[in-house]
């Protein structure tokens, strides 16, 4: 079956740090990747996504890269701000029969402070 | 543009209660899903539909209904609610790649 796995946190980082989520996925077919933002309160929103190997999403300054060797597609971002600080979630898609179906990691929470 | 909107917030019931969380989208989105999210967990589907008069059973469809009689609505139904059932319920609609979530329902049962 398909399955995300994201490392766990919660990832604590000083604003202006370097920030990488790890992301690895097992999947039947071609997946579409995808990065979830959840701010407190709120629903998930897209960050970003990848829909073929060795394609790269970006949005708001993260970046994921989709490599199918590794089967991996890890967040990064330059430098956080405290703006940043959410569950970020890790998610795959693969068509099956009539409908895509979205499979998600257990999500990553992101601290930034001051 | 509302997007989706979902009916409850927040809501407590008791076991053996029964009581429906609404979901709408004014996008015309043929697809719909149901979401449970569990702490530290990642969201679980529940029941998706591909279009009015279409519903299909997810990862976790016990103890739950769904009917979709328009293209806009896609109610959730707990018939027994079970402690197991406490969770974040989000309703969400897709168009080609794009999903686009509700804020979410939290549910506790007592």
């Amino acid at each position: 079956g398909n399955s995300v796995t994201q490392m766990e946190g919660p990832v604590t980082l000083s604003e202006e740090a370097f920030l990488t989520i790890n992301c690895t996925y097992t999947a039947t077919g071609y997946p579409s990747l995808f990065w979830y933002v959840q701010y407190p309160g709120e629903g998930l929103q897209l960050l970003l996504k990848a829909t073929k190997a060795d394609d790269k999403g970006s949005n708001k300054g993260f970046e994921a890269t989709y490599r199918k060797e590794t089967t991996s597609f890890h967040l990064e971002k330059g430098s956080v701000q405290v703006s940043d600080s959410a569950v970020y979630f890790c998610a795959l898609s693969v068509l099956a029969g009539t409908a895509s179906k979205l499979t998600f990691g257990t999500g990553t929470r992101l601290q930034v402070t001051l | 543009n509302a997007g989706v909107t979902q009916t409850p917030k927040f809501r407590i019931l008791k076991i053996g209660q029964s009581m429906t969380l609404q979901c709408t989208q004014d996008m015309n989105h043929n697809y719909m899903y149901w979401y449970r999210q569990d702490p530290g967990m990642g969201l679980k589907l529940i029941y998706y539909s591909v279009g009015a008069g279409i519903t299909d059973k997810g990862e976790v469809p016990n103890g739950y209904n769904v009917s979709r009689s328009t293209t806009e609505d896609f109610p959730l139904r707990l018939e027994l609610a079970a402690p197991s059932q406490t969770s974040v319920y989000f309703c969400a609609s897709r168009r080609d790649y794009g999903y686009t979530f509700g804020s979410g329902t939290r549910l506790t049962v007592v």
